[in-house]
């Protein structure tokens, strides 16, 4: 069976600091990947997704980043964290067209900036 | 943009049916309608998905209306454990994806 993996679970972080946020998938291969951020009492926000390998696109430009260095591995970074940055943040995966498809969320990271 | 609008709560006393409404009036001709549930601090949790045609399996129905404008999520029983935030979800190729605020489920035993 898959399973979804996200780290840390819980992350306090000073203002300014650098961010790298990991997410693995097992049991399956060449998924499409997915990150999303939740602000405290709001819906889910569509930040990255990658359907291959070093392939990534952005819906939302920011300071955030999004890497895909192996085929179950999606990495979600930053330079510098803002205040805004604060939220959970959830890694997804997908077998084929998300849009048709079922998506399996990991169990997030709770992110503070300070 | 494709949007979807949903009650913010509802309530529902325990093992009584429970319809959660969404209108997606913007909805296009190949969007599918997905529903999620979320629990506080965990991932949310797929329900149910459909095109044109009522679905069914063994979590919940999806009623969608003739002119795909608005579908309702049926749970047929409520438990304390179907409290949760409910999602309904617009998705269209192209990963784009468009979430109501969600409706929050409280069940009263």
């Amino acid at each position: 069976s898959q399973t979804i993996h996200q780290w840390p679970a819980t992350l306090v972080q000073p203002v300014g600091s650098p961010l790298s946020l990991e997410c693995t998938v097992e049991g399956t291969s060449n998924p499409n990947l997915y990150w999303y951020r939740q602000a405290a009492g709001r819906g889910l926000q569509l930040l990255f997704y990658s359907v291959g390998i070093g392939q990534i696109s952005s819906e939302v430009p920011q300071n955030l980043s999004a890497s895909r260095p192996q085929d179950r591995q999606f990495i979600l970074s930053s330079k510098k964290l803002l205040l805004s940055d604060s939220g959970f943040y959830l890694c997804a995966w997908a077998q084929g067209l998300a849009h048709t498809d079922t998506q399996y969320f990991g169990p997030g990271t709770r992110l503070t900036v300070l | 943009d494709a949007k979807t609008t949903q009650p913010n709560s509802m309530e529902s006393n325990e093992e009584e049916p429970v319809h959660l409404p969404c209108n997606h009036s913007t909805i296009s001709g190949t969007d599918y309608i997905h529903w999620y549930r979320q629990l506080p601090s965990q991932g949310p949790e797929y329900v149910i998905h459909g095109l044109t045609s009522n679905v069914n399996n063994r979590m919940a129905s999806l009623a969608i209306a003739e002119d795909r404008k608005s579908s309702t999520l049926i749970l047929h029983r409520a438990t304390l454990r179907d409290a949760a935030v409910y999602y309904c979800i617009l998705t269209r190729a192209g990963n784009q994806f468009y979430f109501g605020t969600g409706t929050s489920l409280t069940v009263i035993p």
